[in-house]
């Protein structure tokens, strides 16, 4: 049972450009979550997605900023036009539907974005 | 915010010592969970506990939760060298959101 897969692990990003990253999470897990962590900072929750639903997307900047989680496929987390302060390690987290006093979180590697 | 606060921000020990981490939390969680990060890595998940539990260990780890405090405590005992590493709390609250605190920055000295 592969973990939680992300990539690209690194992303190099011209300003303004899009950037697109992809999580993969574990089998059988339904829930996704988004986390942006800035050099030598904490984990900054971004959104929190279920199958084709956004459930969280407080943390998610209003604008450029996307995250979908498709019936099929992979969670994906745009941004579009990017900024040099959009620069950060974007991590994903699954975990099991049914979320309780058991459900824990398993990361992907995470995707370092650079934008340049 | 709901994000938990770890304390201290910072600590440096002897290797071979004890640490110990805090966590504080704000909301009701159903569990709480600690992980470890090197400099520049991914998270590594070390141990969970259920809002129904007070204390867990594995191996040199144990982890308490006070949830009439709303805090976690994480101590490290006979730390080594590879134990240095940014340590962060994350809680899995009521509305299935898991929200992680700002970390603790653990160096083990020679």
């Amino acid at each position: 049972n592969a973990g939680v897969m992300q990539n690209p692990r690194h992303l190099v990003r011209r300003r303004g450009q899009e950037a697109r990253l992809r999580c993969s999470p574990m089998k059988g897990h339904s829930h996704v979550y988004w986390y942006r962590q800035l050099p030598e900072e904490g984990l900054k929750f971004m959104v929190y997605l279920q199958k084709e639903n956004i459930i969280d997307e407080s943390g998610m900047p209003k604008e450029r900023f996307s995250a979908e989680f498709p019936k099929e496929g992979p969670s994906i987390l745009r941004i579009q036009q990017v900024v040099r302060g959009d620069s950060a390690a974007y991590f994903c987290a699954s975990s099991e539907q049914g979320a309780g006093m058991n459900t824990e979180a398993f990361f992907g590697q995470g995707t370092r974005l650079t934008v340049v | 915010s709901q994000q938990g606060e770890e304390d201290p921000q910072a600590l440096s020990i002897q290797e071979g010592e004890n640490a110990t981490m805090n966590c504080s939390y704000k909301t009701s969680i159903n569990n709480l969970q600690w992980y470890r990060q090197n400099s520049g890595r991914g998270l590594v998940h070390l141990i969970l506990i259920r809002s129904n539990e007070r204390e867990k260990h594995s191996g040199r780890l144990r982890v308490t939760l006070d949830t009439s405090k709303k805090s976690s405590s994480l101590l490290i005992t006979a730390s080594r060298a590879a134990d240095t590493a940014s340590y962060f709390c994350a809680t899995l609250n009521r509305d299935d959101k898991i929200i992680f605190g700002k970390g603790t920055r653990l160096h083990i000295l020679p």
